[in-house]
């Protein structure tokens, strides 16, 4: 079964500051990996995916992704954050065989400090 | 273009009753997920449909199950409402074609409240 592992409950980082969210992840053979952002009474939003290729992935908003497949990690980074930055970010993982069944991590709350 | 769009946002049902939600998703998306979230479970898998049919399902109990239609909008139907129902139900929609790469998009959420 898939799985999808958000080690920390809360990110804190000052303004301006590199943010890093982190998930390691399991799954039969590669792996299709996203991330999503939510914020309060909102549903998810897409940031980025990897599926193939580069193991650097560039998303929205500047955010950005490395694939490590030696250590299952999918690590969401941001060189600079900002305050509209501060939500709950979910990392989530399916397989390659043909199913639309994401599994989701917990979820980060990342807070954003001015 | 349109998102992914979902009726009502708001529900308060009564334990023992059953409740309908309703997923439109993107023109052209014909895969629509259904999640559930809580705050003690988090985001949870209910089940996929994919031009009309059931394409996956998770494990929850019987009371929940769904449908599409031909216009790729579908519904959710959850029967004898439970307390531990109570959560935000997301609708996802993605373009479906086997061996999908492409990510779900998805809706506000239908938040319903069972007292």
């Amino acid at each position: 079964a898939q799985s999808v592992a958000q080690p920390e409950d809360q990110v804190n980082v000052a303004e301006g500051n590199p943010l890093t969210v982190k998930c390691t992840y399991s799954v039969s053979g590669n792996p299709y990996l996203f991330w999503y952002v939510q914020y309060p009474n909102r549903g998810l939003q897409f940031l980025l995916k990897y599926i193939t290729g580069d193991n650097l992935v560039k998303g929205s908003y500047g955010f950005e992704a490395e694939f490590n497949k030696s250590q299952t990690s999918f690590h969401l980074k941001k060189p600079s954050a900002l305050v509209s930055d501060s939500a709950l970010y979910f990392c989530a993982v399916r397989d390659r065989y043909g199913n639309n069944r994401l599994a989701f991590g917990k979820g980060n709350q990342v807070v954003v400090i001015p | 273009k349109a998102g992914v769009t979902q009726t009502p946002r708001y529900l308060i049902k009564t334990r023992g009753q059953q409740v309908t939600l309703s997923c439109s998703p993107i023109s052209g998306h014909r895969s629509v997920s259904w999640y559930q979230q809580t705050p003690g479970q988090g985001l949870q898998f209910l089940f996929e449909y994919f031009s009309e049919t059931q394409r996956n399902k998770g494990n929850f109990p019987g009371r929940f199950s769904g449908r599409q239609f031909s216009n790729s909008r579908s519904e959710m139907n959850v029967s004898t409402l439970e307390l531990g129902d109570s959560a935000l139900y997301l609708c996802a929609s993605s373009w479906g074609a086997d061996r999908d790469r492409y990510e779900q998009y998805f809706g506000p959420g239908t938040r319903l409240t069972v007292t």
